[in-house]
């Protein structure tokens, strides 16, 4: 595998379900970023590791749980979930030094009942 | 807030054709204005990028135009291929914040 790979690219989730999505980045990076894409809305930044550190929470609800147990993985856990939160989730990659370079994954695409 | 905003919403280009898209940004602590390019089914790719010390790059047939005083930059895309069809989004970044803010994005189709 090379670059950003997500898993599963289709999540069809319950209001009252409980998943993950994974994302493995194989650039050597060390900085990983969640982002959430709705349809004729901007990308809407989610989340910031930096070294395995959260450096960024942007007023994510608490039904969104990210987790980065190292370097190259990165998980974001979901839980209730409404509606609204149906969309794609993109995980992207940097080195912290060079966050403009950011290398993204192809997403999951996200759809709760 | 919106701090990107970018135009058209969608474009419908002849083959061949000049493809042009358009972004204004509202804060001057930016200092990296990428490009980026969306397929369907794929994540977005950094196309092209410029910073504020030059006022066009180019790369091929893919330019960017940028205006400091005006705050705006442009996507030229010359010779307009339907390969090139795709979603297009301009991104402002401040290396201070390392966050990226996007514009909503532009649905490029170009017509054989």
């Amino acid at each position: 595998e090379t670059g950003v790979t997500q898993t599963p690219r289709h999540l069809v989730m319950g209001m009252t379900n409980k998943k993950s999505l994974k994302c493995e980045q194989h650039l050597g990076h060390n900085a990983m970023y969640w982002y959430k894409q709705s349809a004729k809305k901007p990308l809407e930044l989610m989340f910031v590791y930096s070294l395995e550190e959260r450096v960024e929470n942007n007023s994510v609800p608490s039904r969104f749980s990210p987790e980065c147990p190292n370097s190259s993985h990165l998980f974001l856990h979901l839980h209730t979930l409404q509606p609204e939160d149906s969309a794609l989730y993109l995980c992207a990659s940097s080195q912290w030094t060079s966050a403009d370079e950011q290398y993204f994954g192809p997403g999951t695409r996200l759809t709760v009942t | 807030q919106q701090q990107v905003k970018q135009s058209p919403q969608s474009l419908i280009v002849q083959k061949g054709g000049i493809s042009i898209i358009n972004c204004a940004y509202e804060n001057t602590a930016f200092d990296y204005f990428p490009w980026y390019q969306q397929f369907p089914g794929k994540g977005p790719a950094l196309l092209i990028a410029i910073r504020p010390d030059v006022s066009e790059k180019k790369e091929g047939r893919f330019t960017i135009s940028f205006n400091k005083s005006a705050k705006q930059f442009s996507l030229h895309i010359m010779d307009s291929q339907p390969g090139d069809s795709a979603t297009y989004f301009c991104a402002v970044l401040s290396s201070n914040t390392g966050k990226l803010i996007f514009g909503q994005g532009t649905t490029l189709q170009v017509k054989p």
